[in-house]
Parts: structure tokens; C-alpha cells; sequence
């Protein structure tokens, strides 16, 4: 099984900041079929990301993925209120595993 | 509009029995693999078992391989999940989710609200 590390597991950031979160796999993701999911409390996911860097529908170009391999990334290029919350990764090159999550707090 | 509505969770005892079901809505139901995914209060989220359009492949995780068994009704557009042998460590959320594959289960890219089951005594 593949096993997904998030870091870090908590980002204390302000509105308008960069925010950066990491996803390290256990061994490789064929075809970098990775995926990231926002929660808000009480929520369902919602995808954000699907093949490692493709943007699912409706989600703002602020939201980007990059990576290959085992070291995998989101960026949120410039925080806004509604985008404090916890993000998951997701592989499903083998089976399908999520990361623990990471929370990004406002400071 | 895609939909999915979960039902049928619940309080049960350890060792009991419980089926979920998923109606599902906007979309060719039989076109897509779908999934159960769960999450444990204050937990993150865990892959439970997918199958695919047409339901003649499923998939399990380890830990409930030989106790749940997913199945399909494409004439009625619902998911269900029969789940055996429940232990405390199955109290979660669980999750109906639409995959973006016919066959296997890859990503989610649409959600139910979830429905709470308890394994408890």
C-alpha cells in the first residue's frame, strides 16, 4: 500500500499569503495520478486538483499542483478567507490512499 | 445538477449488521465507477470500497475485505454498501462519492453529504 505523508500538518498563514503543502508518497504514483481535496468542518471534500497539476471544474487558477513521482504539491497562490480549511492528498495509481491532511489556519 | 444522497446510517452494536445506500441523480449513473469513502470523528478521510459502472468489478480496502460488500442497482441510479461483522473502529462518516473513471475507482470529483454510523453498545 502506498502510504501518503502531509506536510506540515498544521500552516498558520494570513490573507493574501502564499501557502505551500507537501505530499510525500511512500513509493512512486504511476502516471502522477494524484489528487487534493479542501474540507471546511461539517463539509464533504471537494476536489481541487486530479492528475497531479489539472484544476477541477469551477476551482480558482489560485489553486495550482505540481509534482511527479513521490514528492507531490499544492500551492494557493494568494490565500483568500474561504480557503482556510484542511487539504488531503489522494493517489490512485495503486488502490487509492489519502494523506493525513494538513490544516491551514488563519495567524 | 449532480446529486448524491446517502441514507441508512445509524446506531449499531458490535457484531451487527447495516446496509447504506447512495441515490444518485444528474448524471448516467451506469457510466461511472463509484465509491465509499469514511472518516472516524476528528479523523481523516479512508478509501472504504469502489465499484465499477457496470458493477461486475469491485474493490475493497484491507480493513473491511470479507466484511462489506458493495454492490449496484443501474436501473434504480443507487449505490449501496452492505456492511457485516461492524467493530468500534467502523464509527465514521461514510461518504458516497462519484469517480471520474468507468472501470476503477481513481478521484472523486463529486460527494454526498455523508451519513453517520455508530458502532457502539
Amino acid at each position: 500500500e502506498i502510504v501518503l505523508t502531509q506536510s506540515p500538518g498544521t500552516l498558520s498563514l494570513s490573507p493574501g499569503e502564499r501557502a505551500t503543502l507537501s505530499c510525500r508518497a511512500s513509493q512512486s504514483v504511476s502516471s502522477s495520478y494524484l489528487a487534493w481535496y479542501q474540507q471546511k468542518p461539517g463539509q464533504a471534500p471537494r476536489l481541487l486538483i486530479y492528475d497531479a497539476s489539472s484544476r477541477a471544474t469551477g476551482i480558482p487558477d489560485r489553486f495550482s499542483g505540481s509534482g511527479s513521482g513521490t514528492d507531490f504539491t499544492l500551492t494557493i497562490s494568494r490565500l483568500e478567507p474561504e480557503d482556510f480549511a484542511v487539504y488531503y492528498c489522494q493517489q490512485y495509481g495503486s488502490s487509492r490512499t489519502f494523506g493525513q491532511g494538513t490544516k491551514v489556519e488563519i495567524k | 445538477e449532480v446529486q448524491l444522497l446517502e441514507s441508512g446510517g445509524g446506531l449499531v452494536q458490535p457484531g451487527g449488521s447495516l446496509r447504506l445506500s447512495c441515490a444518485a441523480s444528474g448524471f448516467t449513473f451506469s457510466s461511472y465507477a463509484m465509491s465509499w469513502v469514511r472518516q472516524a470523528p476528528g479523523k481523516g478521510l479512508e478509501w472504504v470500497s469502489g465499484i465499477s459502472g457496470s458493477g461486475g468489478s469491485t474493490y475493497y480496502a484491507g480493513s473491511v475485505k470479507g466484511r462489506f460488500t458493495i454492490s449496484r442497482d443501474n436501473s434504480y441510479n443507487t449505490l449501496f454498501l452492505q456492511m457485516n461483522s461492524l467493530r468500534a473502529e467502523d464509527t465514521a462518516v461514510y461518504y458516497c462519492a462519484k469517480t471520474n473513471s468507468r472501470v476503477a475507482p481513481n478521484y472523486f470529483d463529486y460527494w454526498g453529504q455523508g451519513t453517520l454510523v455508530t458502532v457502539s453498545s
